[in-house]
């Protein structure tokens, strides 16, 4: 089955240590990918995304991602976390060119803590 | 600014009320979207549509309805058969000719008493 996922719950770090949320998916051949970020009780804003090409895309807010197809994974990094950068972070594919459907999958979320 | 636009930001129901739940976009995207986030669970689909008057059920369908009978709008409709309603909905668009890109609103809590 197509699926995405998110194998840490809970993230915590030092402000100004760097950070790497992981993301593994499976699906038969490569989907579109994607990092989103949701503070509380807001919508989600995506942060990255990756079609093809350059397998490192850089993001806003200093993000960056790295594509490897061989692990199927598409883990999320930022060298130095800001205080501000406290959120859930979720990561998405988008099957439609496996599948043709337009049903977003989503990770079930890493909730990231920085510590001052 | 284009964006999505939810309301209200916090409902309350009693137990045996239908709510709709808003969602209006004005940035000419075709496909909307409603999901249902719980704590722990991620996003959930409830209901997608491509087009105009054309709608599917999602992985959550059950206890909900929507309309599409304009693009810019995609209301839900949390009925009385849902179970266990109190949630955070988020409604989504994209433009199906673009960047696969979903752009989401502000999301709405529903609390039922």
């Amino acid at each position: 089955a197509q699926s995405v996922t998110q194998p840490d719950i809970h993230i915590t770090v030092s402000e100004g240590a760097s950070l790497e949320l992981r993301c593994n998916y499976s699906y038969g051949a490569t989907p579109y990918l994607f990092w989103y970020v949701q503070s509380p009780g807001q919508g989600l804003q995506l942060l990255l995304k990756y079609f093809s090409g350059d397998t490192l895309v850089q993001g806003i807010k200093g993000f960056e991602a790295e594509f490897k197809r061989s692990q199927s994974s598409f883990n999320l990094r930022k060298p130095s976390v800001h205080w501000s950068d406290a959120a859930e972070y979720f990561c998405a594919v988008d099957p439609v060119l496996t599948s043709g459907t337009y049903k977003y999958i989503f990770g079930t979320g890493t909730r990231l803590k920085v510590l001052a | 600014d284009g964006g999505i636009t939810q309301s209200p930001k916090y409902l309350f129901r009693k137990e045996g009320q239908n709510v709709t739940l808003s969602c209006e976009q004005n940035l000419n995207h075709d496909a909307m979207y409603w999901y249902r986030q719980d704590p722990g669970q991620g996003l959930r689909l409830i209901y997608y549509s491509q087009i105009v008057n054309d709608f599917q059920k999602g992985d959550i369908a059950e206890g909900y309805s929507v309309s599409r009978e304009k693009k810019e709008s995609f209301p839900l409709t949390v009925t009385s058969a849902q179970k266990n309603p109190t949630a955070f909905y988020l409604c989504a668009s994209r433009d199906r000719s673009g960047a696969n890109v979903l752009t989401f609103g502000a999301g709405s809590r529903l609390t039922v008493l």
